[in-house]
Order: structure tokens, then sequence, then C-alpha cells
């Protein structure tokens, strides 16, 4: 069984374009986050979630929306597509927050492309 | 402000050679460090981590990190390079006793093992 999930794996789409990326988790965790990484692979924050509610917003535009609907799921929705985010987001998920030093665990990306 | 410095955006070794990955990390509270590798078109998964206790810390596949708080750094080694070790290696801080949510990612050394 697949711990975190994530659909599509590939995404190509055309700019100005409106797309959702899917995440699910079947660890019980109570945390989910949404990361972005480039093409240098550099990984940065994105989302996280806590208990269906919004923990972190990293300066991300308004384009971008999360929605959880309950802990195990974690979308992001992206409006009016930009060539600048291409990249690989990645949905990742801890089992309480974070705190004392707790592992997450990462869903297998999704490639976007925006053409 | 916690922050993570890995050296060397690429490391190149033969396959039986020493491993060596370097990460100097920022933090004004102990922090927890993390190591996670990412294969290719793969999500991240741990490799290990410092929380507390023994500052050399052992993890899968022959890896093995130490906690040095005087130098601020947190380095990987492996003994002997295996083929299956080329992937991209990303040094991470958890605040700690500031509360969770937040990980911090260094931007990634990749691996080359020489045949």
């Amino acid at each position: 069984d697949t711990a975190v999930s994530q659909t599509p794996k590939y995404l190509v789409t055309q700019m100005g374009n409106d797309k959702s990326i899917k995440c699910e988790q079947n660890l019980g965790h109570d945390t989910m986050y949404w990361y972005k990484q480039d093409s240098k692979k550099f990984l940065k924050i994105m989302f996280s979630y806590n208990n269906k509610e919004l923990i972190i917003n990293e300066t991300v535009p308004n384009r971008f929306s999360p929605k959880s609907p309950d802990k195990a799921h974690l979308n992001l929705h992206i409006n009016s597509l930009e060539l600048g985010d291409s990249a690989v987001y990645f949905c990742a998920s801890s089992p309480t927050g974070g705190a004392w030093g707790e592992t997450q665990y990462f869903g297998p990306g999704t490639r976007l492309l925006v053409l | 402000a916690q922050s993570v410095t890995q050296l060397g955006s690429h490391v190149s070794v033969s396959e039986g050679a020493l491993v060596l990955l370097r990460c100097n990390y920022s933090s004004s509270v102990p922090p927890y460090l993390f190591w996670y590798v990412q294969y290719p078109n793969q999500g991240l998964q741990l490799l290990l981590k410092y929380t507390t206790g023994a500052t050399l810390v052992k993890g899968i596949n022959g890896f093995e990190a130490e906690f040095k708080k005087s130098e601020t750094s947190f380095h990987l080694t492996k003994p002997s390079a295996h083929m299956s070790d080329a992937a991209e290696y990303f040094c991470a801080v958890s605040p700690g006793n500031t509360g969770g949510f937040k990980t911090i990612f260094g931007a990634g050394t990749r691996l080359f093992v020489k045949a």
C-alpha cells in the first residue's frame, strides 16, 4: 500500500489554465505539506495543514489554493498557471506536526510543465 | 532563524570509496537534524536523523552522520560507496522546541558513483 500518493504523476498544460493536484496519505498522520522543487532541486515548503487547519503559508501567490477536506487529504489547486510554476510538487505528511524531530513521508511527486 | 548549508552541489566518488557529504546548520535552539535521500524520479525518504542522545547516528544503507554542536555540522558518511547510492541527498533542520510544521531543507548534494 502506498503511504502517500499523489495524482497525477505528470501534468502538462498551457499557460493560463487552472489545474489541481491531489494528495492522500493512509498513515493516519495529522499534518500534511506541499513542497515545490525547482529545476535546481531546491525544495521549498509551500503549505502545511494540521488536522485540516492551515498552519504554514509561505508567501505563496494567491493563485495557489490548498484544500484539506479531511486530515488524510490535501489538494492543491493552481489558477492561471504561469511558466514559472513548472516544477515538481511534493506532498508529504508527518504524525503530528514536525515537533520533536518527526520524520516526514513524501509522495512520489507531480511533475508539472507549463507551456 | 534556522538555515542549512550543504557544501558542494555535486560530489563524485569511485565505487568502494568513502562517501562524505557536508552539512552545516544554523539554529538558535537545539536543532533536530535530518538527512533525506531522493532517488531519480522519486520522493524523498529518510536516511537518518538526530534528535537527542547519541551524537553518532546510524541510518539505512550503511550511512551514518555525526552531530557536532561545536562545529554546527551534521556530515553524512558511508565507508564504501555502492553504485546504488547515486542520488540526491538533502540535509534538513527542524526548529525543535519552537514547534514543528516547518522543516528547512538544504539545496541538496548530488552524489555520483563511478564504476
